[in-house]
């Protein structure tokens, strides 16, 4: 079965400095990955996502993620943390073969210090 | 304004008592979908729609329905709800699928069951 594994559950940055959440996923074949960012409160937004093409994918607000085959990794990267990026962030795969289907990550909350 | 509602926000019920939590999006797509959320276990699906009448399970269905009557709407019902069941609920649509087009999200429904 295809699953996501975030590997901190918590991470705190100081404002300014880099972001790196980690994401693994195992999977038989080439997945589609994705990054969810969910502000408090707030549904769900899409980040940035992989579907087998370029292996470094950007996203929105100066987030990007590279996808590395060979460690199964998709780890969520951002140059310079800002305030507004505390939230809690979903490393997602959907299934191969399955287009309606996600399974989520057990999330990675980001708190971002002055 | 393109959104993706849910009806109601919060509600606390008691065990047995059957319930329905409306969702509803207004950009004419054909995918929605469920999902339950969980401390510390991400969110995690429990039945999505391809279409009109196109309904199917997703990872976690046990104690739920759905229907899907008409395009824009996509009720979930929980006709005997019991404890385990308390989570926030949320709902998302697309223009097809997962991969290719990007998932909306509604605000979420924060639902206890006593």
């Amino acid at each position: 079965a295809q699953s996501v594994t975030q590997l901190d559950s918590h991470v705190s940055v100081s404002e300014g400095t880099p972001v790196l959440l980690r994401c693994n996923y195992s999977s038989s074949y080439s997945p589609s990955l994705f990054w969810y960012v969910q502000h408090p409160n707030k549904g769900l937004q899409l980040l940035l996502k992989y579907t087998s093409a370029a292996t470094l994918v950007k996203g929105i607000n100066g987030f990007e993620a590279e996808f590395k085959k060979s460690e199964t990794s998709f780890h969520l990267t951002k140059p310079s943390a800002h305030m507004s990026d505390a939230a809690e962030y979903f490393c997602v795969v959907s299934p191969s073969g399955s287009s309606y289907k996600l399974i989520f990550g057990s999330g990675t909350r980001l708190l971002v210090r002055p | 304004e393109a959104q993706v509602t849910q009806n109601p926000r919060y509600l606390i019920t008691v065990t047995g008592k059957k319930l329905t939590v409306t969702c509803s999006q207004n950009m004419n797509h054909e995918y929605m979908s469920w999902y339950r959320q969980d401390p510390g276990l991400g969110l995690r699906q429990i039945y999505y729609s391809m279409n009109v009448e196109v309904t199917d399970k997703g990872d976690v269905p046990e104690g739920y329905k759905v229907s899907r009557k008409e395009k824009r709407n996509f009720p979930l019902i929980l006709e005997s709800p019991s404890p385990n069941q308390t989570s926030l609920y949320f709902c998302a649509s697309s223009l097809s699928g997962v991969l290719h087009y990007t998932q909306y999200f509604g605000p979420g429904t924060r639902l206890t069951v006593l």
